[in-house]
């Protein structure tokens, strides 16, 4: 069935750094991948999201690319700051309205320190 | 405008009762999914609604889980004969689904613990 592998677990940095979590996914019918980021207690947000017709995207200090013919994709942090502490998750879907659901199948996630 | 909302918050219960949990999706949302976070690990998809209609149950882990949305809009989804492992937080989210809109909202979720 489809499958989400999310990489690493957990991510230590320093503030400034830069933090960059991978995930690969098997459904090759995929197009739709967003990025959620869930605070201790919360409920998941959208940060960024992409679709299989674009090959990265930017907002502010955050980005994501897309290798499609690899079926991976990754999400890039710059310049982390303390709040960007959180468990991130990475996301798979079709969302083709005609004929799927758009269930979103879920990596993992990973807890990132960003350590003052 | 208001966001998605799930009650109870936290409900505790033991094990062999049933359970209600409710979903009030945003206003207009067509689509509206079920999913199950257990401790320390990642979203497991339920249960998918277009309008009253679920065309996608493939993720209810067994016949003790059943779910239901009327008028479009609210949704309970419920636990029978509920066992220690059904303990975890459930997040219902809703979207417009459109061709050029499928990002999903999420609610704060319902932790539920079976002892």
């Amino acid at each position: 069935g489809e499958n989400v592998e999310q990489h690493p677990s957990t991510l230590s940095v320093q503030e400034g750094d830069s933090a960059v979590i991978k995930c690969t996914y098997s459904d090759s019918a995929s197009n739709y991948f967003p990025w959620y980021k869930q605070e201790l207690g919360k409920r998941p947000q959208l940060i960024i999201d992409i679709r299989s017709n674009v090959g990265e995207k930017k907002d502010q200090r955050i980005a994501v690319t897309l290798n499609k013919t690899a079926k991976h994709f990754s999400l890039h942090i710059t310049e982390t700051q303390p709040e960007d502490s959180a468990v991130y998750f990475c996301a798979a879907s079709n969302v083709a309205v005609a004929s799927n659901t758009g269930k979103l199948i879920f990596g993992q996630g990973t807890t990132l320190q960003v350590k003052p | 405008g208001a966001g998605v909302s799930q009650s109870p918050s936290n409900k505790v219960t033991e094990k062999g009762k049933d359970v209600e949990l409710r979903c009030d999706p945003i206003s207009g949302h067509t689509a509206l999914y079920w999913y199950r976070q257990s401790l320390g690990q990642g979203l497991e998809f339920l249960i998918y609604f277009q309008g009253n209609s679920a065309p996608d149950k493939s993720g209810l882990p067994s016949d003790r889980f059943s779910a239901e949305r009327t008028g479009g809009s609210v949704s309970t989804l419920t636990i029978q004969r509920t066992q220690q492992e059904d303990s975890a937080v459930y997040l219902c989210a809703s979207s417009p689904r459109t061709s050029g809109d499928n990002e999903q909202f999420f609610g704060p979720g319902t932790r539920l613990t079976v002892l």
